[in-house]
């Protein structure tokens, strides 16, 4: 199976600021790369597919990037309904498998 | 609109099994194959497997292949997913999903005698 690394596990920040989440592979995944937000309630919102791609109705502070084994999830300036946990999600091979979670946190 | 209505929480014996049901509205239900995504207290997600509403063929994550079945019923376009002989272990919150990209709001099981 393929292992994702998700750093940090907890992010504290502030509203305004630009922030990174990294997401890594144990081998290459070929951009197969899902990001996803988890607010306290449960309810999983799908932001980024294919490494790069905005979902839709997703706001244009999110990105992402990366190839190979190495993802990134970018906000440009957060919000405060951006405070919630991400994950990544590869979907190379079967398993697909997720990270481990960031927490992005209020400072 | 899109719309993924999961069944109520359940409360199930160990040893006993338990059908959760996911209901697909607003979109063609045979466009997406329905994913299935285990969620422990505080813990990350699981991927469970997929069923293809179209032609029934399922894959499973090796962990789960003797715990969970996924089955379809196209008529009412409602996705299930049976979990047998269940433990402790099975206590999470369980999420279905069309194609990774709409998602039901997931449904608690707890295991408790």
């Amino acid at each position: 199976d393929i292992q994702m690394t998700q750093t940090p596990s907890s992010m504290p920040a502030s509203l305004g600021e630009r922030v990174t989440i990294s997401c890594r592979a144990s081998q290459g995944i070929s951009n197969f790369l899902n990001w996803y937000q988890q607010k306290p309630d449960g309810t999983i919102k799908p932001l980024i597919y294919y490494t790069s791609n905005l979902q839709s109705g997703v706001p244009s502070r999110f990105s992402g990037s990366g190839s190979g084994t190495d993802y990134s999830l970018t906000i440009s300036s957060l919000e405060p309904e951006d405070f919630a946990m991400y994950y990544c999600q590869q979907y190379d091979s079967s398993p697909w498998t997720f990270g481990g979670g960031t927490k992005l946190e209020l400072k | 609109q899109v719309n993924l209505l999961q069944s109520g929480a359940a409360l199930v014996k160990p040893g006993a099994s338990v059908k959760l049901s996911c209901k697909a509205s607003g979109y063609t239900f045979t466009d997406y194959y329905i994913h299935w995504v285990k969620q422990s207290h505080g813990k990350s997600l699981e991927w469970i497997g997929y069923i293809n509403p179209n032609s029934v063929y399922t894959n499973y994550n090796e962990k789960f292949k003797s715990k969970a079945t996924l089955t379809v019923d196209k008529s009412t376009n409602t996705a299930y997913m049976e979990l047998s002989r269940l433990t402790s272990e099975d206590s999470a919150t369980y999420y279905c999903t069309s194609g990774f990209v709409y998602w039901g709001q997931g449904t608690l099981v707890t295991v408790s005698s």
